[in-house]
């Protein structure tokens, strides 16, 4: 079953803005990741953020968690053509080993 | 440094034929491994996980299968293919040491079953 979905579903943007894209999510949670993956390939590993952790910032990446709202939202800063992608949340919980991976929100960045 | 290695990248079967997908990881020991799918647009479905040789776990029923006959391979096979089971395969690992730790994906199947 999917626990994390993503918001908006589909978001297009120019070259320089930020894209900010949401996450909720229903049990409570371990950790939470987010993902990259382009077009025809493998997912990449971005960022894990602990729910005792707030906030965690990589490179132009920053990612925010509310553990009281179930969300967590991820902006990309002064957004570039190579970050169109699918960007997936996964929550992690309980014992399990396996994160569950919610539905993406795809990215256009026009040049 | 690790790398996982996925094979075939596309694979157009008919109906009926069997299939087999293999997985390997090098660089490191005792990893948990993944076999995930992806239809078009949508989410990851979570097929088989392994946390050891021998060792299987399946998420959802279905005519596909997984084995684990050494501790970095893990193989997604079928004896039929279902016009279903078309989709972008991912095998995927991680470490054992705790759980929910990242995942780390290889380059993905995509199988067309016609």
């Amino acid at each position: 079953s999917q626990q994390g979905e993503e918001d908006p579903q589909a978001l297009s943007i120019q070259e320089g803005e930020n894209a900010t894209m949401n996450c909720s999510y229903k049990t409570s949670i371990n950790n939470l990741q987010w993902y990259r993956q382009n077009s025809g390939r493998g997912l990449v590993h971005l960022i894990l953020i602990r729910s005792n952790e707030r906030e965690k910032h990589s490179g132009r990446l920053r990612v925010t968690l509310d553990t009281s709202k179930k969300s967590s939202s991820l902006l990309i800063t002064a957004s570039r053509a190579a970050d169109t992608a699918s960007y997936f949340c996964a929550t992690g919980s309980g014992g399990s080993y396996i994160p569950t991976f919610g539905r993406g929100t795809s990215l256009i960045v026009h040049p | 440094s690790q790398t996982i290695h996925q094979w075939p990248a596309t694979l157009v079967q008919p109906v009926g034929s069997p299939l087999s997908l293999e997985c390997t990881v090098e660089g490191t020991s005792n990893p948990n491994l993944y076999w995930y799918r992806q239809a078009a647009g949508r989410g990851l479905q979570l097929l088989f996980y392994s946390v050891g040789i021998g060792q299987i776990s399946s998420e959802v029923p279905q005519n596909l299968s997984a084995s684990r006959p050494q501790d970095r391979q893990f193989i997604l096979s079928s004896k039929k293919l279902l016009l279903s089971d078309s989709g972008f395969y991912l095998c995927a690992w991680s470490t054992g040491a705790s759980t929910n730790e990242k995942l780390f994906f290889g380059s993905g199947t995509q199988l067309s079953v016609l």
